[in-house]
């Protein structure tokens, strides 16, 4: 199995739900991935979690909420978002190498629409 | 000046043309990715490389390391091709980051 699947496909929501998105690998890959990415613009990274542990944020608002529960799932909790957190957003994992890089692996994204 | 840049921005070509997409890179790195992104849709990563050149079906990726550049070929462009392909380096001194191109729209007509 080399897929990224997540789900849902798409989301529309309003600025006071609470919604997760759910992201999945069975590839064995100890890193995850979440990415944001605007129309016509490249992908932006958000949070990276190795071994199952938050190791990188990139200074995303909080109403934003990673959870990484096991090694082939990663949850993002979204709550009070605003309109301009619409986009599509993009779940990639990799083995995990100290010493080289390994190669990101991108599942199909969850298109967001916040009204 | 933005660390990863690629030309050119937007191709249009005829079915069957060969097509070039180039990406340079201002810092050292250790691997480049050449990714794929059909509208609305995910990322599919076609070559990772660090040195010379790699091959699949009608995609060839080369890199120069010591010019600090890549090319993305395709060979008998078909109207499938058609999507956006982005550069995105791994820098030696960005742990798991990757910096990306602000992508070649592509659009082959039949």
């Amino acid at each position: 199995d080399t897929e990224v699947t997540q789900t849902p496909k798409h989301l529309v929501m309003g600025m006071t739900n609470k919604k997760s998105l759910k992201c999945e690998q069975h590839m064995g890959h100890r890193a995850m991935y979440w990415y944001k990415q605007k129309a016509k613009k490249p992908p932006e990274l958000m949070f990276v979690y190795s071994y199952e542990k938050l190791s990188i944020n990139e200074s995303v608002p909080s109403r934003f909420s990673p959870e990484c529960p096991n090694s082939s799932l990663l949850n993002l909790h979204l709550h009070a978002l605003q309109p301009e957190d619409s986009a599509l957003y993009l779940c990639a994992s990799s083995q995990v190498d100290m010493v080289s890089y390994n190669e990101q692996f991108f599942g199909p994204g969850t298109r967001l629409t916040v009204l | 000046k933005n660390e990863v840049e690629q030309s050119p921005q937007n191709l249009t070509a005829q079915e069957g043309e060969f097509i070039t997409i180039n990406c340079s890179y201002s810092v050292g790195i250790s691997a480049l990715h050449w990714l794929q992104q059909h509208p609305g849709g995910g990322i599919v990563s076609l070559f990772m490389l660090s040195s010379g050149k790699k091959k699949h079906g009608r995609l060839i990726a080369t890199i120069n390391i010591q010019e600090k550049h890549s090319s993305l070929h395709i060979t008998a462009s078909h109207p499938r091709d058609s999507a956006v392909y982005i550069c995105a380096v791994k820098a030696r001194t960005s742990g798991s980051r990757l910096t990306f191109g602000e992508g070649t729209q592509l659009t082959v007509n039949p």
